[in-house]
């Protein structure tokens, strides 16, 4: 079964960047388009945008437009989303998640992270 | 792209039929399709419940069904049980590589 090994909590500054990782357990993740998905405390789900299996695309949500990067390494079966100039409502989980695929690529979210809490204060 | 809209709590009895919905707004040109559906348990990783409108993946139970007409998608449990109580959210594919997730909605058995 794979897993989904994300990065420790972080707390960053107003303004800082933070920079998740999440590793996959097997190397099959490396066909797979990978997810980020955040949640604020006591809040819902958030999609924060998708990077292809090869890492040479990425797609993310308008308000992320020019703040999240997201790469991948394919040697290592990690992927990394990058968020810049946070701001307090940046504080929140972060999750990554893998896109079902059996024959076809079904849009949900099979397989998820632990998360990685960000917290972001002065 | 707004979030879909969901109710924000739906309870039943134990025994009982529930069904939550997943609506995106009328003003909204966006079709949404490949609806899916997530369950979490507090402090817990959301889990996938329904996939592409109706489909469960392995192991959950059938309990849970989908079903989406247009833009509006629900997610029905039967024969509630106390572990059904969480927050659910309905996901849907808004075209051209974007994901819209619903506002969730808890669940309480009474």
């Amino acid at each position: 079964q794979v897993q989904l090994v994300q990065s420790g909590a972080e707390v960053k500054k107003p303004g800082a960047s933070v920079k998740v990782s999440c590793k996959a357990s097997v190397n099959t993740f490396i066909s797979h388009y990978m997810h980020w998905v955040r949640q604020a405390p006591g809040q819902g789900l958030e999609w924060m945008g998708v990077i292809n299996p090869t890492g040479d695309g990425a797609r993310n949500a308008h308000k992320f437009q020019g703040r999240v990067t997201m790469t991948r390494d394919t040697y290592t079966s990690t992927v990394y989303m990058e968020l810049s100039s946070l701001t307090y409502e940046d504080t929140a989980v972060y999750y990554c998640a893998r896109e079902y695929y059996s024959s076809m690529w079904y849009k949900a979210f099979d397989i998820w992270g632990q998360g990685t809490m960000v917290t972001v204060s002065s | 792209q707004s979030a879909l809209t969901q109710p924000a709590s739906v309870s039943g009895s134990p025994g009982q039929s529930i069904t939550i919905s997943c609506a995106g707004t009328s003003s909204d040109p966006t079709s949404y399709t490949f609806v899916s559906w997530y369950q979490q348990h507090p402090g817990q990783v959301p889990k996938l419940i329904i996939y592409e409108d109706n489909k469960r993946p392995s192991g959950v139970s059938n309990r849970f069904s989908g079903s989406r007409s247009g833009n509006t998608a629900s997610l029905a449990i039967s024969g509630l049980q106390a572990e059904d109580e969480a927050d659910y959210y309905c996901c849907s594919y808004a075209g051209s590589s974007i994901y819209v997730f619903g506002t969730g909605t808890t669940v309480t058995v009474l």
